[in-house]
């Protein structure tokens, strides 16, 4: 399978317990695009990446959250002391032009 | 403030009628308008990309059009089928970056 690829599809936390979830995109992929999805409304965008540069990150939720890409491969977005209000789908997506290739996603849930 | 509307309310519609969804937009001026297909627990699958200078794009069975004026774009799937059932979203580039932002979707049934 050569789509975008993301891991774990299901995560259960607790409140205040730090979260890492990784997105490995399709290889001849440059930019890398993280996204948030609560039920009934659409993607919400969260940042993305350009090879390894973080080109745009304002709209990350807090500071809470931050992402990465080394050397411009795969992403982890990971969420320190998450919040019930952090329960949601976290989609990864990648593209080569305008088009944008997403992952299944990983649900959180935070008890 | 910018703002994306898709209705929000599920549009029923029996098999073989063409199914219309409607996505209207404030405060953009995207280079490029387009549609994803979203099945329950899955990510989001690109359909259709129609630019600013096109009016019309079609694929198969579906039809985008995009009028920049009314600030709208409308969706056709014609000769429905069930499995066309699925939420349906349209998303804007926002600051030329290949940033692309959605609309809430709309979830559109289909019945044999």
């Amino acid at each position: 399978d050569t789509g975008v690829s993301q891991d774990p599809r299901h995560k259960i936390t607790k409140r205040g317990q730090n979260v890492t979830f990784r997105c490995d995109p399709i290889s001849e992929h440059n930019r890398l695009y993280w996204y948030r999805q609560t039920l009934g409304q659409g993607p919400e965008f969260l940042t993305y990446f350009q090879n390894e540069a973080q080109l745009e990150k304002s709209r990350l939720l807090s500071d809470r959250f931050s992402a990465e890409r080394p050397k411009g491969s795969f992403s982890t977005l990971e969420i320190q002391r998450t919040e019930q209000g952090d329960s949601a789908m976290y989609l990864c997506a990648s593209s080569a032009d305008e088009k944008l290739f997403f992952g299944s996603g990983t649900q959180l849930s935070v008890l | 403030s910018q703002k994306i509307e898709q209705n929000s309310e599920a549009l029923n519609i029996q098999e073989g009628k063409t199914a219309t969804l409607t996505c209207n937009y404030t405060n953009y001026s995207p280079a490029y308008l387009q549609w994803y297909r979203q099945d329950p627990g899955r990510g989001p699958v690109f359909l259709l990309l129609i630019r600013e200078n096109e009016k019309e794009k079609r694929k198969e069975r579906l039809k985008v059009t995009f009028d920049t004026t009314l600030k709208q774009s409308l969706f056709h799937i014609t000769a429905s089928q069930p499995a066309d059932s699925a939420t349906y979203l349209c998303a804007l580039d926002s600051k030329g970056f290949y940033m692309l932002t959605f609309g809430g979707g709309t979830r559109l049934m289909v019945k044999p």
